[in-house]
């Protein structure tokens, strides 16, 4: 199993730019998350899905926006990308059930380091 | 609002020098809390669940344990290769679907 992958694992765009941001996950979870990480600001979760074609709104969200249009797979857009974008990005799925126990921990991604100009 | 805090924020240690990090928490009604390391350049790895206050978790040098209030990562007779950066993040009865993640605790360990 590949787990969680991330696709680019580096990007850089100038400010106005727009990208996509590839999830994908072999673990046939049901939750997918986007976080970002910034120095001494911890792991912050941008968005968030608890199934296919569902998506809600994380502590961060603003300038991004997500879709879930396969249950293994989540995307992370920017529209309009800002220099206060520029950060790591890790994608991480959860919950599945280990026999009849849920289980929700949180298997995380390599990591997209997105650096914005 | 749902908190979680790490101490110390960074830590030294000799090889072999025992030591144990702390997260607190403060939240409406704790259904998990999880513990992961993050080695540079690469996404947090899961390590260990805890559900109950008096629940203990281990894995090689490193124990897991649960109160009330806090929790507690046990680092016995550390190597350098467990140098990282700690973090815990909490599950809340109310919001099951996502976890408050602490800012870490990154742990340096010389030979």
């Amino acid at each position: 199993n590949a787990g969680v992958t991330q696709t680019p694992k580096f990007r850089v765009l100038k400010t106005g730019q727009s990208m996509t941001l590839l999830c994908a996950q072999d673990m046939n979870h049901e939750y997918m998350y986007w976080y970002r990480q910034d120095p001494g600001m911890g792991l912050r979760l941008i968005h968030y899905s608890v199934g296919e074609g569902t998506t809600a709104k994380g502590e961060v969200p603003d300038g991004y926006n997500v879709s879930r249009l396969k249950k293994q797979n989540f995307l992370l857009g920017l529209e309009s990308a800002a220099p206060s974008q520029t950060s790591v990005y890790f994608c991480a799925s959860s919950y599945a059930y280990l026999g009849t126990v849920p289980s929700y921990e949180q298997y995380f991604g390599p990591g997209t380091r997105l650096t914005v100009t | 609002e749902d908190q979680v805090t790490q101490s110390p924020e960074a830590l030294r240690l000799q090889e072999g020098e025992s030591s144990s990090l702390n997260c607190s928490y403060t939240v409406s009604g704790l259904r998990g809390l999880f513990w992961y390391r993050q080695d540079p350049g690469k996404g947090p790895e899961f390590l260990f669940t805890l559900y109950s206050a008096g629940e203990e978790k281990e894995k090689e040098r490193l124990k897991a344990t649960l109160t009330k209030k806090e929790s507690f990562l046990h680092i016995t007779a550390p190597k350098p290769e467990d140098s990282a950066t700690y973090l815990c993040a909490v599950q809340t009865n109310s919001g099951y679907s996502t976890l408050t993640f602490g800012k870490g605790t990154m742990l340096l360990v010389s030979p």
